[in-house]
């Protein structure tokens, strides 16, 4: 069984400053782990995802996820965040089907 | 390819009538996912399929809930007799092939039972 736990329900940050979502998951197979965005009304986007290969993963907007294996854990970061980055975030992990387990994901509030 | 399109975008209904949802998926992607989201949660898989098989149901999805998948297209999910339980988020996801590669999702049909 597979399961993901986002540590955070809400993170408020100012502008420009650093942000970083925790996420842990617990899987006996092999994990696929995924980061989706939510923005309001909206359906989720894929953010990034780790496969395998390299363990820090990155997006085209300047947010990066590292997997960690021994912690079980990959978090979400961003070293600047803008005010459209105010949106929730989902973790996932996969099957080797595809099926999706989400977290109850985190809330990202940026303040000017 | 205009993604994965669900319809309607919103739906009022009052409990135990039945209501019908629809998605079609990017035209060339074979799987195709439904999830269930409610506040404060994130997405709890409802049922895929692979073309028109149906290859997996949750325990979520009651003997109210059916999907369907005619001619590996669009596909339908209807939920009969409503409650007020019933009142979600609903996501359509659509996929190229099996595997854990993520996939594109729709915007969803908020589903509000009065």
């Amino acid at each position: 069984a597979q399961s993901v736990t986002q540590l955070d329900s809400q993170v408020p940050v100012f502008e420009e400053a650093p942000v970083e979502l925790r996420c842990n998951y617990s899987s006996s197979v092999s994990v696929y782990l995924f980061w989706y965005v939510q923005y309001p009304n909206q359906g989720l986007q894929l953010l990034l995802k780790y496969l395998s290969g390299s363990t820090l993963v990155e997006s085209i907007n300047g947010f990066e996820a590292e997997f960690n294996k021994s912690q079980t854990s990959f978090h979400l970061r961003k070293p600047s965040v803008h005010i459209s980055d105010t949106a929730e975030y989902f973790c996932a992990v996969s099957d080797s089907w595809g099926k999706l387990q989400f977290g109850a994901g985190t809330q990202v509030v940026v303040t000017p | 390819d205009t993604g994965v399109s669900q319809n309607p975008r919103h739906k009022i209904t009052k409990r135990g009538q039945n209501v019908t949802f629809r998605c079609d998926p990017i035209s060339e992607h074979n799987r195709l996912y439904w999830y269930r989201q409610t506040l404060g949660q994130g997405p709890e898989f409802l049922t895929y399929f692979q073309n028109e098989a149906q290859l997996e149901k949750s325990r979520l999805l009651s003997d109210r809930f059916s999907a369907e998948r005619p001619k590996g297209s669009f596909s339908t999910l209807e939920i009969q007799r409503t409650e007020q339980g019933d009142s979600a988020m609903y996501l359509c996801a659509s996929s190229l092939v099996s595997g854990p590669y993520g996939y594109t999702f729709g915007s969803g049909t908020r589903l509000t039972v009065v």
